[in-house]
């Protein structure tokens, strides 16, 4: 069955620095998304893509986010200058569709910043 | 942000046995949910959905149920397996947003044998 792959599976990065998270949706899915989940708490999402451009954004994702299709098959998630708090589990998600199908993740990478 | 509920933060059920998992939602808005399971170490795994203009959805062992004036959905498991042992999370898109899944904060299911 395809799957959403995603790399690394853990990141460890020293505060202030860059860190890019990279995901390979599902080959026939048209519609990308990227959530976190810090430790403890909910999955919160961030940002979905369509197109080659961002179709919503949440409030966590400022202007240290960027998001980008740099090919035809990989999708990343750029932090720029990385705070302590942007520590957790960040999952890649991938649609056929946007409404009424479900989104498919994968296991997600666990972004330590020290 | 607490448009999305589960109560139960753990529930143990016995192998055979019927799982009955819930969920509550404040926002009408909400129009497609889905359910989740997830293993330590992994991402979600998308288990079943309902759309708003149904009131029940069934895949196997799996059967969600809505009732859209309670604002209230249900994943029932029948029968329970030990491998569905996990945590399970609803979830619900709509709003106007529809691309954005707004998730529960899960609840761990214990299958005993």
């Amino acid at each position: 069955e395809p799957e959403v792959t995603q790399t690394p599976s853990h990141q460890v990065t020293q505060m202030g620095q860059e860190v890019i998270l990279r995901c390979v949706p599902i080959s026939n899915h048209l519609y990308f998304y990227w959530y976190r989940q810090i430790l403890g708490q909910k999955v919160e999402f961030l940002v979905s893509f369509y197109n080659n451009e961002i179709s919503e954004k949440s409030e966590i994702f400022d202007d240290q986010f960027s998001v980008e299709r740099p090919d035809g098959s990989n999708f990343t998630l750029k932090i720029r200058s990385t705070k302590l708090e942007d520590s957790a589990m960040y999952f890649c998600a991938s649609s056929v569709q946007r409404l009424n199908q479900p989104q498919h993740f994968g296991d997600g990478t666990r972004l330590s910043i020290l | 942000d607490q448009q999305v509920k589960q109560n139960s933060p753990s529930l143990s059920v016995q192998e055979g046995r019927i799982s009955i998992l819930n969920c509550d939602y404040t926002n009408s808005m909400f129009d497609y949910f889905l359910w989740y399971k997830k293993y330590p170490a992994e991402g979600p795994t998308f288990l079943i959905s309902i759309s708003s203009i149904k009131d029940k959805n069934e895949d196997g062992r799996f059967t969600v149920f809505l009732n859209k004036s309670a604002k209230h959905l249900s994943l029932h498991i029948v029968p329970s397996q030990p491998g569905d042992s996990a945590v399970y999370f609803c979830a619900a898109s709509g709003a106007g947003t529809a691309s954005k899944l707004t998730f529960g904060t899960g609840t761990r299911l214990q299958v005993t044998l």
